[in-house]
């Protein structure tokens, strides 16, 4: 059973740093590109963060380039992303999502979500 | 404001068909596939359309995804109560260089 666990989340200040962690399990980590995705509270989905399977692809959205980044561990099965300069504006739940093997850019599998407070 | 736009809301009776929009440009909807995701109360995500017209293993064939130039649309059959969620459309943006996300679409079956 695929399985994808965030932790990492928590109260932070504004320009304070934070990392998540995404521990997947349940199949063939390297086989997939891996996303983050936010849900600022009661808002819609915003896409952040890619990464290829083998890390060599990596792209970012405007809104947080220079700032995150994502990186993964292949051999631990764990996708990370690293957050400086946090803003207000970056309070959301952060979810990890695997794209699907059949079309990389559609999401299949979403963790629980980790909720950021930046405050 | 998103770069997609999709109606925020739309509204169904049981066993109606409902269709909800999504409205992009030459840079997204017009040259990549499109992706359709439900998200029920408290929930993750859930992937329902993928390459544009396509249903992942276990979507019922009630939903259905299609595209018309720089627009695509979901349609949902035979709508039911458990289909009251929100629904997101998606894309790759060539010119922005990453995914991008219309700002979603709250069914109600009334």
């Amino acid at each position: 059973e695929v399985q994808l666990l965030e932790s990492g989340g928590g109260l932070v200040q504004p320009g304070g740093s934070l990392t998540l962690s995404c521990a997947a399990s349940g199949f063939t980590f390297n086989f997939y590109a891996m996303y983050w995705v936010r849900q600022a509270p009661g808002k819609g989905l915003e896409w952040i963060a890619g990464i290829g399977g083998s890390g060599g692809t990596i792209h970012y959205a405007d809104s947080v380039k220079g700032r995150f980044t994502i990186s993964r561990d292949n051999p631990k099965n764990t996708l990370h992303l690293e957050m400086n300069s946090l803003r207000a504006d970056d309070t959301a739940v952060y979810y990890c999502a695997r794209g699907y093997y059949y079309d990389s850019r559609a999401f299949d599998y979403w963790g629980q979500g980790t909720l950021v407070t930046v405050s | 404001q998103s770069v997609l736009t999709q109606p925020p809301s739309a509204s169904g009776t049981p066993g109606q068909r409902v269709t909800i929009s999504c409205s992009g440009s030459s840079s997204n909807i017009g040259i990549s596939y499109v992706y359709w995701y439900q998200q029920l109360p408290g929930t993750a995500p859930k992937l329902l359309i993928y390459k544009t017209d396509q249903r992942p293993s276990g979507v019922p064939d009630r939903f259905s995804g299609s595209r018309s130039g720089t627009s695509a649309s979901l349609a949902i059959s035979g709508l039911r109560s458990e289909d009251e969620a929100h629904y997101y459309c998606s894309t790759w943006d060539d010119r922005l260089s990453g995914v991008i996300f219309g700002g979603g679409t709250k069914l109600t079956v009334v």
